[in-house]
């Protein structure tokens, strides 16, 4: 099983449509946990860091949910520029400060 | 503006040579990190280094070295002894944000080698 897993997608919705991406992670002792937006050929920009009270950036709401191993995000309202691949990513336990990324989940936001 | 920086965007190699990327930052970030992503794939950790003169080896450091004698950079050698090399490789660098460590990007090199 991997560490994090998304799902790939990709997601197809329409302009204005709500849209909730999950990421499972197989370590209980994770610590910090993240989002990052990926655009085509482009390096991953941090989107926010998941608080265990939950965050919410605008039309973007991020959850994490420690019982069940996993952090959502949900996009309201959704444009056409959020059309982009979307990066979990999760701090392994130990102190160390390296991230392991899942493998994306790419959404498609359509007019 | 501060930013990470890596050169070159684009880099093709022959088969057999070393190849060196180069990554700066100036955010004055403690932790800088190398990772490479292949088509379809996500993000591997191949070296990270927390302070100057001291780096650890991550998922993947076959074939890759690094250096880290200044603050500011933490280049990257893909040696003739990686097997797949051809990849896009992004730099990164941290500092620590309350119990986190929140990771900045560099816009990435692509090396292709035939």
């Amino acid at each position: 099983r991997k560490e994090v897993e998304q799902d790939p997608g990709p997601f197809n919705v329409p302009e204005g449509a709500t849209v909730a991406f999950n990421c499972t992670y197989s370590n209980s002792a994770s610590q910090s946990f993240f989002w990052y937006r990926q655009d085509c050929r482009k390096e991953p920009k941090l989107l926010m860091s998941v608080y265990s009270s939950g965050n919410e950036d605008g039309r973007f709401t991020a959850q994490l949910n420690r019982a069940s191993q996993y952090i959502s995000l949900l996009i309201r309202d959704s444009k056409l520029s959020d059309s982009a691949t979307y990066l979990c990513a999760v701090t392994p336990s130990g102190g160390y400060n390296k991230l392991i990324f899942g493998a994306g989940t790419r959404l498609a936001v359509h007019p | 503006d501060g930013g990470i920086t890596q050169s070159p965007k684009y880099l093709f190699r022959k088969e057999g040579q070393n190849v060196t990327l180069s990554c700066e930052q100036n955010l004055n970030h403690d932790a800088m990190y190398w990772y490479r992503q292949d088509p379809g794939q996500g993000l591997r950790l191949i070296y990270y280094s927390q302070i100057v003169n001291d780096f650890q080896k991550g998922d993947i450091a076959e074939g890759y070295s690094v250096s880290r004698e200044k603050k500011e950079s933490f280049p990257l050698t893909v040696t003739s002894a990686q097997k797949n090399p051809t990849a896009f490789y992004l730099c990164a660098s941290s500092q620590r944000q309350g119990s986190s460590y929140e990771q900045y990007f560099g816009p990435g090199t692509r090396l292709t080698v035939t």
